[in-house]
């Protein structure tokens, strides 16, 4: 079973900041925070990982609570394009890539 | 660019036949990839790992007379669906490390939509 929790669906705004929270009050302290995206009718894609820091790329930052019971996805700035479902995994680091989805937040961009 | 390549993208077949998926990692060499399944409004499953050399290690409920799984070269693993019937039809998509060991991210095929009449 999945580890973490997520609201089922969000809207927002385009050009403002996505937040899309995620709980996982279980995690050991050996497992990472892992976020990917599904456009639809597409295979997924790795957006940004974590174990305590807070992580930013080009796609995104990640913000883990302090006990790391949570995380916070932040797209900077919504496109249209990011419209999609966006999964919050966490895993061992050294699983191999062995990733248990759960059923995620369906992100809609609105202009 | 893309990472894994993934082959068919979708294929129709009649209910008794067999179809072969192909899963290839571009640039780099993969002993484990994943294969995962997702119906239509659902998260995607795992269904099994595929070790390069070795059998592959199936999830809990996953038949492993039928979805056979081949990981025969360091770049590609291939899905057979024996024996297809309605209730396979589904979205497959393959999985693997993105070629640096544990310090890459997981990287996905575009998947491979099965219908099965």
């Amino acid at each position: 079973d999945a580890k973490t929790t997520q609201p089922p669906s969000m809207d927002c705004a385009e050009g403002r900041a996505a937040n899309l929270p995620c709980n996982h009050s279980t995690i050991s302290g050996n497992e990472y925070v892992y976020w990917y995206r599904q456009i639809h009718s597409q295979g997924p894609q790795y957006i940004i990982h974590g174990l305590k820091n807070n992580e930013t790329n080009e796609m995104a930052s990640l913000i883990i609570t302090e006990d790391r019971k949570s995380s916070t996805l932040i797209l900077p700035h919504a496109t249209l394009r990011d419209t999609a479902v966006y999964y919050c995994i966490v895993a061992l680091y050294n699983q191999g890539g062995k990733l248990i989805f759960g059923q995620g937040t369906e992100l809609s961009v609105k202009p | 660019g893309a990472v894994v390549s993934q082959h068919p993208s979708w294929v129709i077949c009649k209910s008794g036949t067999s179809v072969k998926i192909e899963c290839r990692s571009l640039d780099f060499q993969a002993t484990t990839m994943f294969w995962y399944r997702q119906f239509p409004k659902q998260s995607l499953m795992l269904m099994a790992t595929s070790n390069e050399g070795s059998k592959a290690t199936y999830e809990q409920g996953v038949e492993k007379d039928k979805f056979l799984i081949n990981h025969a070269s360091l770049t590609l693993s291939t899905l057979t669906v024996t024996s297809a019937h309605p209730e396979d039809s589904s979205f497959y998509i393959c999985s693997s490390l993105g070629g640096f060991g544990y310090n890459s991210p997981l990287h996905f095929g575009n998947g491979t939509r099965l219908t099965v009449t």
